[in-house]
């Protein structure tokens, strides 16, 4: 079965620092994978998919099939950024994500 | 254009009771889905439906009924309530499996 790990459940940095957001997953196959971020009294939104290549408000994520990992990065952080990050696996095909158990960011100004 | 829409926004149960949470959207979307966040949990799925009339499983189904009797809404029953379903309830829908989910606003529920 499909597994996605986040390891750290809160992850505190500096504003201005790098970010690094972890997400390992399990998996045979060719999966889709996602960051889906949900701000305070906010709804869960995508934030960026690893097939978009896009860097979306300065985040960027590679996927490294060899590691098995999707990691979130942001080079300088924001106070805006603060909110919960959580990564999403699909299996190939039209099958429901398989969520991680979510990091919360926090920026300290 | 409302999106993705949740009814009610909080509510308090006592063990026992029974109720269904609605979801409604918009956006003529054929996927539905029914999670819960709890804390340390992340999100997992409960049920969910790939089209009108019909549905499935999902991770945590035990004490969940559901329905999509028409496309733009999807039900979720509660018949007998239980205090370890306190929980954030989230709804989702998308255009395709392959594509973004869009989320509901939550529901937040309390079994007393």
């Amino acid at each position: 079965a499909q597994r996605v790990t986040q390891p750290e459940k809160l992850l505190s940095v500096f504003k201005g620092a790098p970010v690094e957001l972890k997400c390992n997953y399990s998996y045979s196959g060719s999966p889709e994978l996602f960051w889906y971020v949900q701000y305070s009294r906010q709804r869960l939104q995508l934030l960026l998919r690893h097939i978009s290549r896009e860097s979306i408000k300065g985040f960027t994520a590679d996927l490294n099939k060899g590691e098995t990992s999707f990691h979130l990065k942001k080079p300088f952080a924001q106070e805006e950024d603060s909110a919960m990050y959580y990564c999403a696996l699909r299996r190939s095909g039209n099958t429901p994500l398989v969520f991680g158990k979510g990091t919360r960011l926090s920026v300290i100004a | 254009n409302a999106g993705v829409t949740q009814t009610p926004k909080f509510r308090v149960l006592k063990t026992g009771q029974s109720m269904t949470l609605l979801c409604a959207q918009d956006m003529n979307h054929e996927y539905m889905y029914w999670y819960r966040q709890d804390p340390g949990m992340g999100l997992r799925l409960i049920h969910y439906s790939v089209g009108e009339g019909t549905t499935a499983k999902g991770e945590v189904p035990d004490g969940y009924n559901v329905s999509r009797l028409k496309k733009q809404n999807f039900l979720l029953g509660l018949e007998s309530a239980a205090p370890s379903q306190t929980s954030v309830y989230f709804c989702a829908s998308t255009d395709s499996g392959y594509n973004e989910q869009f989320f509901g606003p939550g529901t937040r529920l309390t079994v007393l």
